[in-house]
C-alpha cells in the first residue's frame, strides 16, 4: 500500500513568495495532520482534519498559514508570504478512524532565504 | 498538559549489542497510546512500535521491544542485536485515546549512533 505522499520534497524560495505544500493521505484514512519540525521547537501539530473538515487549527502560527482539504485524497498547506523563520520540515500524516497509529509522509523540507 | 521527556539526548551502542532508550511521560489520563518513532537522516518519521495503555503486555516488533511501566509513567525502548541501519533519532510520543484529542505530543528525541 502507498504511504502518505508529500510534495515537494525540497523547496527553496525567497522571502515574500507563496509556498504550497501538498499531501495525499493513505486511502481510507479519516484523519489528516500537518506537523512542523524545527530545531528550536521540535515537532508541532499545526492543524488536523477529520473527514475533510478542519477540527483544530490552534497550532497554525499566524494568518500567513492556511490549510485546505478539498477532498479525502488531497490537502494543501499554504504559506503566504513566506518568511525565513518558516524554514522547517513540514510533515503530513494520516490515520484511520479507528486505531491510534498516525503514519507520516516523508516530509517537505522548506528553506526560505 | 501532557509532557514527554527523553532524558538521553545521545546514545551509542556497539553493533550487535543491546541498547535501551528512556522515555517518561506525564498524564492524568488512564487510557492513551504511546509510540516510538524513528527518524533517519532522510527525515522521514517511521513508526517503530506502539503500546496501548490498557494492555499490560509489553509490545514487541522483531528486535524492538518496550518496557511499559504504567504506574511509573515510563516507556523505554529496547533494541536488540543493533544494526547499522538503526542509527537515527528516536522520538517517544503520547496521544490520548478519547475522541477529539488528536495531538501527538513528542519528546525531544534521542540520537542513536551505532558503532561498527
Amino acid at each position: 500500500d502507498a504511504g502518505v505522499i508529500q510534495s515537494p520534497r525540497h523547496e527553496v524560495t525567497e522571502m515574500g513568495q507563496e509556498v504550497t505544500l501538498r499531501c495525499k493521505p493513505i486511502s481510507g484514512h479519516d484523519y489528516l495532520f500537518w506537523y512542523r519540525q524545527t530545531m528550536m521547537r521540535g515537532l508541532e501539530l499545526l492543524i488536523y482534519f477529520n473527514n475533510n473538515v478542519p477540527i483544530d487549527d490552534s497550532g497554525m502560527p499566524e494568518d500567513r498559514f492556511s490549510a485546505k482539504m478539498p477532498n479525502a485524497s488531497f490537502s494543501t498547506l499554504k504559506i503566504q508570504p513566506s518568511e525565513p523563520r518558516d524554514s522547517a520540515v513540514y510533515f503530513c500524516a494520516s490515520r484511520p478512524g479507528t486505531g491510534g497509529t498516525i503514519y507520516f509522509g516523508e516530509g517537505s523540507w522548506l528553506t526560505v532565504v | 498538559a501532557q509532557t514527554v521527556t527523553q532524558s538521553q539526548p545521545e546514545m551509542s551502542v556497539q553493533e550487535a549489542e543491546t541498547v535501551t532508550l528512556s522515555c517518561t511521560y506525564d498524564t492524568s489520563e488512564s487510557d492513551y497510546y504511546l509510540f516510538w518513532y524513528k527518524q533517519p537522516p532522510s527525515r522521514q518519521m517511521i513508526l517503530v512500535i506502539r503500546q496501548e495503555a490498557y494492555k499490560q503486555q509489553n509490545a514487541t516488533e522483531n528486535r524492538f521491544s518496550v518496557n511499559f511501566q504504567k504506574a511509573a509513567k515510563s516507556f523505554s525502548l529496547k533494541i536488540s542485536d543493533s544494526q547499522l541501519g538503526d542509527a537515527a533519532m528516536y522520538f517517544c510520543a503520547y496521544r490520548r485515546s478519547n475522541f477529539g484529542n488528536e495531538k501527538l505530543t513528542f519528546g525531544t528525541g534521542t540520537r542513536l549512533t551505532i558503532i561498527p
